[in-house]
């Protein structure tokens, strides 16, 4: 049980095109879910987190308005990369997590490699 | 920013041998302590939370311990085993986890 996936694993795009990234609960009902990101040799860095049916609460020095983050459904939540840039190249990763499972453990997706040309 | 380190950065370990590896965090203001162990192309898997001081805790011949008024974590691997091989990562926080760079064991057969 608590499985998450994401969608999709790798992704090629020129600059100034738009990505978007799904990130489902696949068998428990996420109530929030978390948008990580991790540049070569670096470590996760948490870009945002999201409550169902409410916005996004980004991390300071995360544009909102360059990663939009929707979560519609207690399995969905989509992190968009506006206008890409080579600068945003990097791997992201969604967590989910339930109150009530696994005492509120987050549950990660396999993560999203994102190279911008 | 919350500063979480872990050392060794990486490590080779023969298999058979035991090892272990450290995490350390800010002794302030703790909530809880958890490790994920993350295999190349995988989900990171979680392995354990620690919320209290002098907690030991054991999954098969993984353990991890818990000081947190000095603000350190220690993970064990017992008898290593090529299946051990993964990037080991220590998060501080409740909701809003730092994480460390992580410990890569690579277990040579």
């Amino acid at each position: 049980g608590a499985v998450v996936s994401q969608h999709p694993s790798r992704v090629i795009c020129k600059s100034g095109t738009s990505v978007k990234i799904e990130c489902r609960s696949l068998d428990f009902q996420a109530t929030t879910m978390f948008w990580y990101r991790q540049f070569p040799k670096k470590s996760l860095m948490l870009m945002a987190t999201s409550n169902e049916g409410s916005k996004a609460t980004y991390e300071q020095g995360v544009e909102k308005d360059k990663f939009l983050i929707n979560h519609a459904s207690l399995t969905l939540s989509t992190l968009t990369v506006t206008s890409a840039h080579p600068e945003d190249s990097s791997f992201y990763i969604c967590s989910a997590r339930s109150p009530g499972l696994a005492g509120g453990e987050q549950f990660f997706g396999p993560g999203t490699r994102l190279t911008v040309l | 920013i919350l500063n979480v380190e872990q050392s060794p950065q990486s490590l080779h370990v023969q298999e058979g041998d035991s090892t272990n590896f450290t995490c350390s965090f800010p002794s302030s203001n703790f909530y809880a302590l958890h490790w994920y162990r993350w295999e190349t192309a995988k989900s990171p898997e979680a392995l354990f939370v620690m919320t209290l001081n002098g907690d030991e805790k054991k999954k098969g011949r993984i353990s991890a311990t818990l000081n947190t008024k000095e603000g350190y974590s220690y993970l064990y691997i017992k008898g290593s085993q090529p299946e051990d091989s993964a990037t080991y990562l220590c998060a501080y926080g409740n909701n809003r986890l730092a994480f460390g760079k992580g410990n890569q064991v690579v277990v040579i057969p």
